[in-house]
C-alpha cells in the first residue's frame, strides 16, 4: 500500500532563515506530487505541483520554491522566510488518472 | 475561475443522528469532480467521498452520502448515524478536468458531535 511521509512535523523558524520541508511517497512510482498551504481557519491553497522529476509548476507567486530531485521526493524551500509563510503545509500525491489526491500528515510552520 | 463556498462555519449533531453539510460551487465547465475531505484534529486530510459530475447517481460510502444537484451547483454531504469520531473539519473540493489537476477547496465546516 502507498504511504506518504512529511517531516518535520513542526518547525519554528525566525524571519529571514531558510526553509526545507520534505515529502516522500512509498509504494507507488511516478506519482503526481503537490504542496498545499493551509492558513489558520482557511481551506487549502495549492502552491506547487509536479508531474515528474524536475517538472514543477507554481500556482502562486511567493517566497517559496519546490524541487523534485527523485521520483518520490518533493521538497519545499525558501531562502528567507517571512512572517506570512507561517501555516500548515500539506504534501499530497495522486497516481494514474490523478482523480484522487492523498495527503500526508503535514508540517506546522511558525515563523517568529 | 472556479470557486467553492461552504456557508456553514460550524455545525453540531448528536451521536446517532444525521447531519448535512452544505457546499456550493461555481464553474462554467460541464465535466469535473467534487470531493469531501475530512480533517480531524491530527490535521491529516482524509478523503471521504468523490462524485463525478457526469454521474447522476449520488455517491455513497457507508454512512456518508452526497446530494449532488448539478443544475444548482450544490454538493452536500450527509452523515448518518453520527459517531464521536466524525468530529472534524470537513472540506468540499472541486477538481477540473482541464489544465492542472489541482483541488480548489472551500473554507470548511467544523462538525461537533455530542454524546
Amino acid at each position: 500500500s502507498q504511504t506518504i511521509h512529511q517531516w518535520p512535523a513542526t518547525l519554528v523558524q525566525p524571519v529571514g532563515s531558510p526553509l526545507s520541508l520534505e515529502c516522500t511517497v512509498e509504494g507507488t512510482s511516478n506519482p503526481n506530487l503537490y504542496w498545499y498551504r493551509q492558513a489558520a481557519g482557511r481551506g487549502l491553497q495549492l502552491l506547487f505541483y509536479s508531474i515528474g522529476i524536475d517538472q514543477i509548476s507554481s500556482e502562486v507567486p511567493q517566497n517559496l520554491s519546490a524541487s523534485r530531485p527523485q521520483d518520490r521526493q518533493f521538497i519545499l524551500s525558501s531562502k528567507k522566510l517571512l512572517l506570512s509563510d507561517s501555516g500548515f503545509y500539506l504534501c499530497a500525491w495522486s497516481g494514474g488518472t490523478g482523480l484522487e489526491q492523498y495527503f500526508g500528515p503535514g508540517t506546522r510552520l511558525t515563523v517568529t | 475561475a472556479q470557486t467553492v463556498t461552504q456557508s456553514q462555519p460550524e455545525m453540531s449533531v448528536q451521536e446517532a443522528e444525521t447531519v448535512t453539510l452544505s457546499c456550493t460551487y461555481d464553474t462554467s465547465e460541464s465535466d469535473y469532480y467534487l470531493f469531501w475531505y475530512k480533517q480531524p484534529p491530527s490535521r491529516q486530510m482524509i478523503l471521504v467521498i468523490r462524485q463525478e459530475a457526469y454521474k447522476q447517481q449520488n455517491a455513497t460510502e457507508n454512512r456518508f452520502s452526497v446530494n449532488f444537484q448539478k443544475a444548482a451547483k450544490s454538493f452536500s454531504l450527509k452523515i448518518s448515524d453520527s459517531q464521536l469520531g466524525d468530529a472534524a473539519m470537513y472540506f468540499c473540493a472541486y477538481r477540473s478536468l482541464r489544465g492542472t489537476d489541482k483541488l480548489i477547496f472551500g473554507t470548511g465546516t467544523r462538525l461537533q458531535v455530542f454524546p
